[in-house]
C-alpha cells in the first residue's frame, strides 16, 4: 500500500525553527514528485511547493518561496518541509500528497500535522 | 497563476438530493482537474481525476464533466457520509492551484 506517514503535532513559539516529515512507503521513493499543502484553520487548501526526490529539484508557490525550504533524503524516504523562523501566522495543519504521473492530482496524502505557534 | 472559483461556497441539501459543484478557471487548462473530498479532521481524498475519471473506489454516484474553463461535480444522490467539504484543483500548470472549497451541509 502506498503511504505517506507525516510526523505529530508540534506547538512552537515565535521566532523558532522548525522541520516537519512525509516519510513515503510502498512505492519507490525517488520516482515520484511530493508537494506540500498549507491549510490555515477554518481555511481551503493551498499549494506550497513540489519536490523531486530523485535529484531535489523544487517548485515554489509565490506565496512561499522565501519563507519555507521543502527538502528530502531519498536514503531514508522522507521529504521535509522547514521553517527558520516560525510566526504566529504559520498556524495551520501542512499536508504532503504524492504525485504519481508527470501532470497529475494530488494522491494520496499524509495524514496532516498540525503546527501551532503561539507565545 | 490560474486562479479556481467553486460556486456555491455553501450548499445546504438533503439525505437522497443531487446535488451538483461549479468549478471556473482563469484561463484553459483543457482536463487537468480533479475533485476532492475533506471530511472534517481528516486528509483531502480524491474523488476525480482529469475532470471525469473516477478514482478507484470512490462510489459511482459521485461523477465529474467539463473540460476547457467549466468543471462540474455531481452527486446523484447524497448520503449520509458525503456530508463534507469539496475541493476542485487545477493541475494543468506547474503551480497547481485550488478553488475555495463548497461546503456540502444539511
Amino acid at each position: 500500500e502506498v503511504q505517506l506517514v507525516q510526523s505529530g503535532v508540534e506547538v512552537k513559539k515565535p521566532g523558532e525553527s522548525l522541520r516537519i516529515s512525509c516519510k513515503g512507503s510502498g512505492y519507490s521513493f525517488a520516482s515520484y514528485r511530493i508537494s506540500w499543502v498549507r491549510q490555515m484553520p477554518g481555511k481551503g487548501l493551498e499549494w506550497m511547493g513540489t519536490i523531486d526526490p530523485n535529484d531535489s529539484e523544487t517548485k515554489y508557490s509565490p506565496s512561499f518561496q522565501g519563507h519555507v525550504t521543502i527538502s528530502a533524503d531519498k536514503s531514508i524516504n522522507t521529504a521535509y518541509l522547514q521553517w527558520t523562523s516560525l510566526k504566529a501566522s504559520d498556524t495551520a495543519i501542512y499536508y504532503c500528497a504524492l504525485i504519481v504521473v508527470l501532470r497529475g492530482p494530488f494522491d494520496p496524502w499524509g495524514q496532516g500535522t498540525l503546527v501551532t505557534v503561539s507565545s | 497563476d490560474i486562479q479556481m472559483t467553486q460556486s456555491p461556497s455553501t450548499l445546504s441539501a438533503s439525505v437522497g438530493d443531487r446535488v451538483t459543484i461549479t468549478c471556473r478557471a482563469s484561463q484553459t487548462i483543457s482536463s487537468w482537474l480533479a475533485w476532492y473530498q475533506q471530511q472534517p479532521g481528516k486528509a483531502p481524498k480524491l474523488l476525480i481525476y482529469t475532470a471525469s475519471t473516477l478514482e478507484s473506489g470512490v462510489p459511482s454516484r459521485f461523477s465529474g464533466s467539463g473540460s476547457g474553463t467549466e468543471f462540474t461535480l455531481t452527486i446523484s444522490s447524497l448520503q449520509p457520509d458525503d456530508f463534507a467539504t469539496y475541493y476542485c484543483q487545477q493541475y494543468n500548470s506547474y503551480s497547481p492551484t485550488f478553488g475555495q472549497g463548497t461546503k456540502v451541509e444539511i
